[in-house]
């Protein structure tokens, strides 16, 4: 069974500087979906940013990262030039593709982001 | 585009009740899903509905039922509700292929 682990509950950056969360993943797939999602207190699950397995090249989103490692299976979000609005849990998550063609999705327990003015 | 809507966003019930969440997809989804995330966790899957058929299902007991409707719209039902069933309800819909919208969930709590 695929598992996901963040082993940050917590975690603390300055307005205006860079943060990395760190998510790492047990799987027997080869081709999967990682994910990184930010759930703010209104509680929607809101998509940062999405990468493919196959592919080697990081993905990137404006001022969002990540650092793809798939041998390591692990898979980081960097936030930079963090703002006051980036303050949120913030879950990695794989996409599993079940048996009937379509896939769930598995959450890690999650990594509380601070910004501090 | 309302996106993903959920109701009610919060109940409470009493231990050995019955709940009803419902969840209208994004327009034009036709997969929905369900999700419970308790409090300090992340969101666990407990089934997902395509042309009004269960597809599948995670590791949750029978209690746990569901339905989806022609208009693609869903209901999740628990039984016997136990003080352990408390937590958020997320409902996430997509069409196949697509990644899932989820919605800002229905807040349980179980007394």
């Amino acid at each position: 069974a695929q598992t996901v682990t963040q082993s940050q509950p917590e975690m603390s950056v300055q307005e205006a500087e860079t943060v990395t969360l760190s998510c790492t993943y047990d799987t027997s797939e080869s081709d999967y979906y990682l994910f990184w999602y930010k759930q703010p207190p209104s509680r929607q699950m809101i998509l940062v940013i999405r990468q493919e397995a196959y592919k080697q090249q990081n993905a990137t989103e404006n001022r969002f990262s990540v650092n793809f490692q798939k041998a390591a299976k692990s898979f980081s979000l960097k936030i930079s030039d963090s703002q006051l609005g980036d303050a949120a849990m913030y879950f990695c998550a794989y996409r599993s593709l079940l048996t009937s063609g379509t896939y769930k999705y598995i959450f890690g327990t999650g990594t509380r982001l601070k910004v501090l003015a | 585009d309302a996106g993903v809507t959920q109701s009610p966003t919060h109940l409470i019930k009493t231990r050995g009740q019955q709940v009803t969440l419902r969840c209208s997809p994004k327009s034009g989804h036709d997969t929905v899903s369900w999700y419970q995330q308790a409090l300090g966790q992340g969101p666990q899957f407990i089934f997902q509905y395509y042309e009004e058929e269960e597809r599948q299902r995670g590791n949750f007991p029978d209690r746990f039922s569901g339905h989806q409707f022609p208009n693609y719209s869903s209901e999740l039902n628990v039984n016997a509700l136990l003080l352990g069933d408390s937590a958020l309800y997320l409902c996430a819909s997509r069409l196949q292929g697509t990644e899932a919208f989820f919605g800002q969930g229905t807040r349980l709590t179980v007394v």
